[in-house]
């Protein structure tokens, strides 16, 4: 079974709208981490926030903010007003503390912002 | 500085060559990793190595083989190459606790003809 499902494929939106990319995790670890990574089209992976399990506030980084919920098994990504700069792959990752350095991404979500 | 570095960043070469991929690391981590991603954008975890050590190996053809001869290093060598070998091969490194995040080589490119 998939432990992180990104049901999204492909998402195009216009500059300036706003974007909610979708993660939904399982595990039955009660310790565990969230991440979310960035692959723009020159194809490096960048860091973009960590969560752990006890840790339910919503984070907001400028354009940026990510949502935990529980209870829903879902961290989900929203970009505010997008700019083209924003236009890249991005997976979402779980680590069990359980597995230790075990990562489980997603399959990626490709978004496409149109100028 | 460079967190991450892998070379070569592309490789082009034909069916049944050997090849190896390195992979160095500067922030006194102490786990690395080989990932492989598909045309398809998939992420797959090859192998991890923490202090020197195999922790994690997937089901990969054993004509892949990591070596690690100090924590700073993990280099990836593949034999007797094949089509199928074609991907984007990634290089990471995390620090203990569990939990810490990945951080990624640039990628190298492996074309395979």
């Amino acid at each position: 079974a998939q432990k992180v499902t990104q049901a999204q494929t492909e998402i195009s939106v216009v500059e300036k709208e706003d974007v909610t990319l979708d993660c939904v995790y399982e595990t039955r670890d009660t310790t565990y981490y969230l991440f979310w990574y960035k692959q723009p089209p020159s194809g490096e992976l960048v860091f973009l926030i960590r969560r752990n399990s006890f840790d339910e506030q919503n984070e907001i980084s400028g354009r940026y903010s990510w949502n935990f919920q529980k209870s829903t098994s879902s961290f989900n990504f929203t970009i505010t007003a997008s700019q083209v700069v924003d236009s890249a792959v991005y997976f979402c990752a779980l680590s069990e503390a359980r597995t230790g350095n075990q990562f489980y991404f997603g399959t990626g979500t490709s978004l496409t912002v149109i100028p | 500085d460079t967190a991450v570095s892998q070379t070569p960043k592309y490789l082009v070469t034909q069916m049944g060559n050997d090849k190896s991929i390195k992979c160095e690391q500067n922030l006194g981590h102490d786990t690395m990793y080989w990932y492989k991603q598909d045309s398809k954008k998939f992420l797959k975890i090859m192998f991890s190595y923490n202090n020197k050590e195999l922790i994690i190996n997937e089901t990969v053809p054993n004509r892949f083989s990591p070596k690690s001869p100090d924590k700073a290093h993990l280099n990836l060598h593949i034999n007797s190459l094949e089509l199928g070998d074609s991907a984007v091969y990634f290089c990471a490194s995390s620090q203990d606790p569990r939990g810490a995040p990945l951080h990624f080589g640039n990628g190298t490119r492996l074309t395979v003809t």
